[in-house]
């Protein structure tokens, strides 16, 4: 994997379903994945950032995972509620350049 | 908790014209700041990494010349794109980390900004 993939593309669940997305990232040279959480009309707003591999972070009703062995990490969201909808980004950074690669994100909304 | 605005948060501007954006860190010092773009249905792309006191350095295939950033404070960096053209109607966004030099950590971004060329 060369680039920062994420599934699915959107997302559309009834409030109260629990739901999980998918990231995939290059797992050479891996330093860091961080996982945003972005409203339309508003900044990016940080969930979690990983570094070591079996690492598992949670925040609320989100959590998240991490295998940096074979590059994919999970995100987790518990009981979804309509203040959940937003899109959610995954990004790599590598230990050559420390460049930040986005992936395309998951656009997720919860029906109340 | 760390703010960073961004103005405007849109333009509307003739081809052949200069737009400034500017990122500032409301409540903390940011000696860097990253800029980034994203076109329709694309990822966003770091652009540029802004570095207060020194220049900025660009990623592959972003014309420096064209983006020009200045980083003349520790609170503000401004992306000026210069000429502007159609091609170049997208959404900027800056970041800053949340502790300087270590990008590990958590960026703290802008709102955005769309441009459009017309």
């Amino acid at each position: 994997i060369l680039n920062v993939e994420q599934s699915p593309q959107s997302l559309h669940v009834q409030e109260g379903d629990s739901t999980n997305f998918t990231c995939s990232f290059p797992s050479s040279n891996f330093y860091a994945l961080h996982w945003y959480r972005w409203e339309t009309a508003k900044s990016p707003e940080a969930l979690f950032v990983m570094t070591l591999n079996g690492d598992e972070k949670k925040k609320g009703r989100i959590s998240a995972t991490l295998n940096t062995k074979e590059g994919y990490s999970y995100l987790y969201i518990k009981g979804s509620q309509p203040e959940d909808s937003a899109t959610y980004l995954c990004v790599s950074m590598d230990t050559g350049r420390r460049a930040l690669t986005f992936g395309s994100g998951t656009r997720l909304q919860v029906q109340p | 908790g760390a703010v960073v605005s961004q103005h405007p948060s849109w333009v509307i501007c003739k081809s052949g014209t200069s737009v400034k954006i500017e990122c500032r860190s409301l409540d903390f010092q940011a000696t860097t700041m990253f800029w980034y773009r994203q076109f329709p249905k694309q990822s966003l792309m770091l652009m540029a990494t802004s570095n207060e006191g020194s220049k900025a350095t660009y990623e592959q295939g972003v014309e420096k010349d064209k983006f020009l950033i200045n980083h003349a404070s520790l609170t503000l960096s401004t992306l000026t794109v210069t000429s502007a053209h159609p091609e170049d109607s997208s959404f900027y966004i800056c970041s800053a980390p949340g502790r300087q030099g270590v990008r590990t950590d958590t960026q703290y971004f802008g709102p955005g900004t769309r441009l459009t060329v017309l």
